[in-house]
């Protein structure tokens, strides 16, 4: 069964770092998320990326984030300038279609970030 | 996005169904349900979605009530591997249709099945 993939499943990193989180999407999906889920609290947007750009994001996602697609298969987050807070499971996630009509997002299995 | 209420936990046996409730009655006509789940340690997982109709999948049932305003997802025979959080959350419709939409997870019903 295809499966979004994403590395590496755990980094550890110092505060004011940057930090790239990479995601192998489902081959033939066109839409693409990124969610966080710090420890014990709930899943939360970031991001969604389409034809190249993104089509809408949370207030989570400020100027220290960035998302990239850069060769047509890897979809990338970027964090520029890492804080403490950072620190959480970063999951990827594609779909077909948008979510309305298909309902179904993929997820991976997640990056768990630590800042220290 | 409109609310959705659901238990913090609920107990099933094993092989047993299990009906999980979610009341959302500020819901809007064009409002969809979904329903994932999160095993342990793992990204949320796809369930089961719907906007009015009853839907089955090889999952689950979602159970829609007739004025929408709250919805059951039902497992037919619980097993050991459905314990996970179950998160029924609300979605409205893009304005853009190509434009991704945001799933906005809320805390979910913590279900525990006992062998």
């Amino acid at each position: 069964e295809p499966e979004v993939t994403q590395t590496p499943s755990h980094q550890v990193t110092q505060m004011g770092q940057e930090v790239i989180l990479r995601c192998v999407p489902i081959s033939n999906h066109l839409y693409f998320y990124w969610y966080r889920q710090i420890l014990g609290q709930k899943v939360e947007f970031l991001v969604s990326f389409y034809n190249n750009e993104i089509s809408e994001k949370s207030e989570i996602f400020d100027d220290q984030f960035s998302v990239e697609r850069p060769d047509g298969s890897n979809f990338t987050l970027k964090i520029r300038s890492t804080k403490l807070e950072d620190s959480a499971m970063y999951f990827c996630a594609s779909s077909e279609a948008p979510v309305r009509r298909t309902g179904e997002l993929f997820f991976g299995e997640g990056s768990r970030l630590t800042v220290l | 996005d409109a609310k959705t209420t659901q238990p913090n936990s609920m107990e099933s046996n094993e092989e047993e169904p299990v009906h999980l409730p979610c009341n959302h009655s500020t819901i809007s006509g064009t409002d969809y349900i979904h329903w994932y789940r999160q095993l342990p340690s793992q990204g949320p997982e796809y369930v089961i979605h719907g906007l009015t109709s009853n839907v089955n999948n090889r999952m689950a049932s979602l159970a829609i009530a007739e004025d929408r305003k709250s919805s059951t997802l039902i497992l037919h025979r619980a097993t050991l591997r459905d314990a996970a959080v179950y998160y029924c959350i609300l979605n409205r419709p893009h304005l853009v249709e190509t434009s991704g939409s945001r799933l906005t997870f809320g805390e979910g019903t913590q279900l525990t099945v006992n062998p």
